[in-house]
């Protein structure tokens, strides 16, 4: 079964530059998460999807961040304008029907913001 | 939102034992989950416990004690490919909360 696809796994950008992220979830999961996770940080949150809505996006800081998942399945993740702060790890998670089942990672994009 | 807190390093020798240990506070309690994370690397999942007991699978061992928000991951029989990050994570109304992690170090 392929595991949780990300892309790309590595980006360098220029602060209020903008940059996006891809996630394809395993097959079949209802629920996709998006998480940051700061160097030396368990990861934090960002939005949470189920099918196309949106479940929790309390943490995502909505001046800059965007996210969406049109069809229920893909999702792409938006930072318009970067910040020196936003350099982090941002992994994406999916999960088979809801917040009950277990999540399983992908390998995560690597942002360092300049 | 809530409280989990881990040791950030741990070192200990081939073929020994670790515990690593996490307490947290929160309300609205559905489970507790440890994934671990190589460097570069997804965190994998480990295990969950939502009973208070504890949960065997293989090399690693999951305790959990809701009254007291304390749940440890027991690592035995230490090999050099469990040098690792450990994370604890809390889910609470079926929101999933991570611990800052601890560093495993596996010494030969």
């Amino acid at each position: 079964e392929a595991g949780v696809a990300q892309s790309p796994r590595y980006k360098i950008i220029e602060k209020r530059q903008s940059v996006a992220f891809w996630c394809n979830p395993i097959s079949g999961h209802a629920t996709l998460y998006w998480y940051q996770q700061i160097l030396g940080q368990g990861p934090k949150l960002l939005i949470q999807f189920q099918n196309n809505g949106v479940v929790d996006d309390s943490q995502l800081p909505k001046d800059r961040f965007s996210a969406e998942r049109l069809k229920g399945v893909d999702s792409t993740l938006k930072i318009q304008p970067a910040k020196l702060e936003d350099s982090a790890v941002y992994l994406c998670a999916s999960s088979l029907s809801d917040g009950t089942d277990t999540q399983y990672f992908g390998p995560g994009t690597r942002l360092t913001v300049l | 939102g809530q409280n989990i807190d881990q040791p950030t390093e741990m070192t200990a020798t081939e073929g020994a034992i670790v515990q690593i240990n996490c307490t947290y506070q929160t309300s609205g309690f559905n489970g507790l989950f440890w994934y671990q994370q190589h460097a570069g690397e997804a965190p994998t999942f480990l295990s969950y416990n939502v009973l208070d007991g504890l949960e065997e699978k293989g090399r690693f061992s999951s305790f959990l004690s809701r009254s007291k928000g304390y749940s440890y991951l027991l690592l035995k029989e230490l090999q050099m490919k469990d040098s690792a990050s450990y994370l604890c994570a809390v889910r609470a109304d079926y929101k999933l909360s991570f611990g800052a992690g601890t560093t495993v170090t596996v010494r030969a």
